[in-house]
Parts: C-alpha cells; sequence; structure tokens
C-alpha cells in the first residue's frame, strides 16, 4: 500500500506563507494526492487534493512533483485559525484513503 | 455543505457491553467509513461500505461490526467493548464510484471510554 511521510510539526509566524511537505516514493500512477485537516476536537476537513498538475483553491495551493513521489501544501498567509493537523493522503482506486499521523502546525502570532 | 453527525460526542462503557456508535449523513453519499483515532498512530480504517447493505473490512475490523440499512446511516457496533477499544471514532462519507477524487466529509468524532 502506498504511504506518506510528513514531518511531526512544524511552526510558522503569523501572516507568513507555510511549506508543508509531504513524501510518497510508493504513489502508483492512478492514485490521487489529498490533503486535510484536522482543527482541535473537530473531525478532519477537506483542503485541497490534486493528481498531477498544481492546484489551487481559496484555502490553499498544492505543488505536485514532477515525479510525484513528493508533494507540498502551501498556506499563503498562516493565521492562528490554521493551526492544525494537516495529512497527506492517497487514495487508490478501491476507495481508500490511508492517512499517517500528520504535521501538527504551530502558528506564532 | 454536508452534514455528518455522529450521536455521541463522549461515551462511557463498560467491559463486556455491546456499543452501538451512529453516523448519519444528509447528502445521499454512497460511500461511508469508520476510522479510529489513537494518538500517534493517526486515523486507521476499521470498515467501510459503498452501498446499503454492503461491507468492507478496513485495516483493523477485529472486535468491530458494522450495519447499513439506510443510505444515510452507518453503525459501527463493538459486540462486547474492551479497554483497548477506548478511542475517538469518526464516520466519514463520500460520493461514490464517480473516480478516486472525490473528498471525504467527516464528523466530529465519539470519543468512546471503556471502563
Amino acid at each position: 500500500d502506498a504511504k506518506t511521510t510528513q514531518p511531526n510539526s512544524m511552526e510558522s509566524n503569523e501572516e507568513e506563507p507555510v511549506h508543508l511537505p509531504c513524501n510518497h516514493s510508493t504513489i502508483s500512477g492512478t492514485d490521487y494526492i489529498h490533503w486535510y485537516r484536522q482543527l482541535p476536537s473537530q473531525g478532519p476537513e477537506y483542503v485541497i487534493h490534486g493528481l498531477t498538475s498544481n492546484v489551487n483553491n481559496r484555502m490553499a495551493s498544492l505543488a505536485i512533483a514532477e515525479d510525484r513521489k513528493s508533494s507540498t501544501l502551501i498556506l499563503h498567509r498562516a493565521t492562528l485559525r490554521d493551526a492544525a493537523v494537516y495529512y497527506c493522503i492517497l487514495r487508490d482506486p478501491g476507495n481508500q484513503f490511508y492517512f499517517g499521523t500528520g504535521t501538527s502546525l504551530t502558528v506564532i502570532p | 455543505d454536508v452534514k455528518v453527525t455522529q450521536s455521541s460526542r463522549y461515551l462511557v462503557k463498560r467491559t463486556g457491553e455491546k456499543v452501538f456508535l451512529e453516523c448519519v449523513q444528509d447528502m445521499d453519499h454512497e460511500n461511508m467509513f469508520w476510522y479510529r483515532q489513537d494518538p500517534g498512530l493517526g486515523l486507521r480504517l476499521i470498515y467501510f461500505s459503498y452501498d446499503v447493505k454492503m461491507k468492507e473490512k478496513g485495516d483493523i475490523p477485529e472486535g468491530y461490526s458494522v450495519s447499513r440499512e439506510k443510505k444515510e446511516r452507518f453503525s459501527l457496533i463493538l459486540e462486547s467493548a474492551s479497554t483497548n477499544q477506548t478511542s475517538m471514532y469518526l464516520c466519514a462519507s463520500s460520493l461514490g464510484w464517480t473516480g478516486n477524487n472525490q473528498p471525504q466529509h467527516f464528523g466530529d468524532g465519539t470519543r468512546l471510554s471503556i471502563l
């Protein structure tokens, strides 16, 4: 099964950009890369996903390496509300998500 | 917005009891999932269902069963609760079989303690 590797924790100053890395060296050609985040005392919420091309939405940007073995979630201006655990997930054609332990992001005022 | 509702935020049960965790979604999603979340282990898939009366084992199904009698409702059952099933349980739903790019929508979880 394809798996992801993320740093356990990261810090960022408020209003600065944040780059959250993810390695997925065993990704298959049909796996989508999804990012979710989990705020304290809540269930995970969807952030963004992509297959091969970089993606942007109102929450974040997703940069995918050309060989697809890594990706980066970019928060353009971190706010205190962005403090959460961020999960990088691969989704296989069998419809399952494989969650890791994620990156705990601390935003410093 | 999609709403996934779990019946309880907190639940305390005793060892050996039969425990039911209920989950309801309001977006007519085909797929529903049950995960448990433990510190240091992330989210682990217990069971999922892609249609009424259908179920598939996830990574850690032992000690659990599920029921999907109606499309909107997916129940997780602990047949005989044990202390190692103390955990946060998360339910999710998603559109099914329209490609593997559909996001999952999660409830806020049930924190279950088995004494």
